[in-house]
C-alpha cells in the first residue's frame, strides 16, 4: 500500500536559517505529492505540489522536487521566518485510490527570533 | 481561492447522543469530499470518501453505521457520529476536491473538534 514517512520533529531553527524537512514515500503507481501546512489554530493549507517526476513545486520561498529515483519529496526553504512556525505534512494521492490523501505524521517547526 | 467551511467548529455532547458535522464548499462544486480524523499531535487519517449522489466509501476499520456520511449536493457533505462515546472525541476535518479549475488539489475545512463526555 501507499505510505508517507517524514522526519519527526519538533524542529527548532533560528530566523533566517536553512530548512529541510525530509519526506519519502512508497506507492503502487504514479502518485502526486503535496506539502500541506497547518498554522496554529487553523486548518490545513496546500503549500505546494508536484504531479510527476522531476517536477518542482514552489510557494512562499518553499520548494520541493519530486524525485522518483529516491522516492522523495523533501521540503526546503533558504531562510525561514518566525511566521513559518507551523506543522508541515507531506502527502501523496493516486488516481486509483480516488485521490484521497495519504499523510505523513507531520513535522512541527518552531522558528525563533 | 477555494473555501471550505465546517460547522460547528467545536461541539461538546453527552455519551450516547448523535452529532452532525457539516462541510460546505463555498465557491466551487465538489464532486468528491473526504472526511479525515486527527488525534492530538498525530497525522490525519482518512475515514471515508464521498461522491455526490452515491454511497460513501469507508476505510478499513471505520464503522459505516457509526459514522454516517451524506453527500446530497455538490456543495454539502455531512458526517453524523451516531451514539457518540468518549473514544470518538477527536478533530474531524473535511476536504473537498477537485477544486477550482479541476485537478487533484483538495481544499480543507477548518475542522470540528468533538468532545464526548
Amino acid at each position: 500500500g501507499n505510505s508517507v514517512t517524514q522526519m519527526e520533529g519538533p524542529v527548532t531553527l533560528s530566523e533566517e536559517a536553512f530548512l529541510t524537512i525530509n519526506c519519502t514515500y512508497t506507492a503502487t503507481g504514479y502518485p502526486s505529492l503535496f506539502w500541506y501546512v497547518q498554522y496554529p489554530g487553523e486548518g490545513l493549507q496546500l503549500l505546494l505540489k508536484a504531479t510527476k517526476a522531476d517536477d518542482k513545486g514552489s510557494n512562499k520561498g518553499f520548494e520541493a522536487t519530486y524525485r522518483k529515483e529516491t522516492t522523495s519529496f523533501h521540503l526546503e526553504k533558504g531562510s525561514v521566518q518566525v511566521s513559518d512556525s507551523a506543522v508541515y505534512f507531506c502527502a501523496l494521492s493516486e488516481q486509483n485510490s480516488g485521490y484521497a490523501l495519504n499523510f505523513g505524521k507531520g513535522t512541527s517547526l518552531l522558528v525563533t527570533p | 481561492g477555494a473555501v471550505v467551511s465546517q460547522h460547528p467548529s467545536r461541539v461538546i455532547c453527552k455519551s450516547g447522543t448523535s452529532v452532525k458535522i457539516e462541510c460546505r464548499s463555498l465557491d466551487f462544486q465538489a464532486t468528491t469530499m473526504f472526511w479525515y480524523r486527527q488525534f492530538p499531535k498525530q497525522s490525519l487519517m482518512l475515514m471515508a470518501t464521498s461522491n455526490e449522489g452515491s454511497k460513501a466509501t469507508y476505510e478499513q476499520g471505520v464503522e459505516k453505521d457509526k459514522f454516517l456520511i451524506n453527500h446530497a449536493s455538490l456543495t454539502l457533505s455531512t458526517l453524523t457520529v451516531t451514539s457518540a462515546h468518549p473514544e470518538d472525541s477527536s478533530f474531524y476535518i473535511c476536504s473537498a476536491g477537485p477544486g477550482l479549475g479541476g485537478g487533484l488539489t483538495q481544499y480543507f475545512g477548518p475542522g470540528t473538534r468533538l468532545l464526548v463526555l
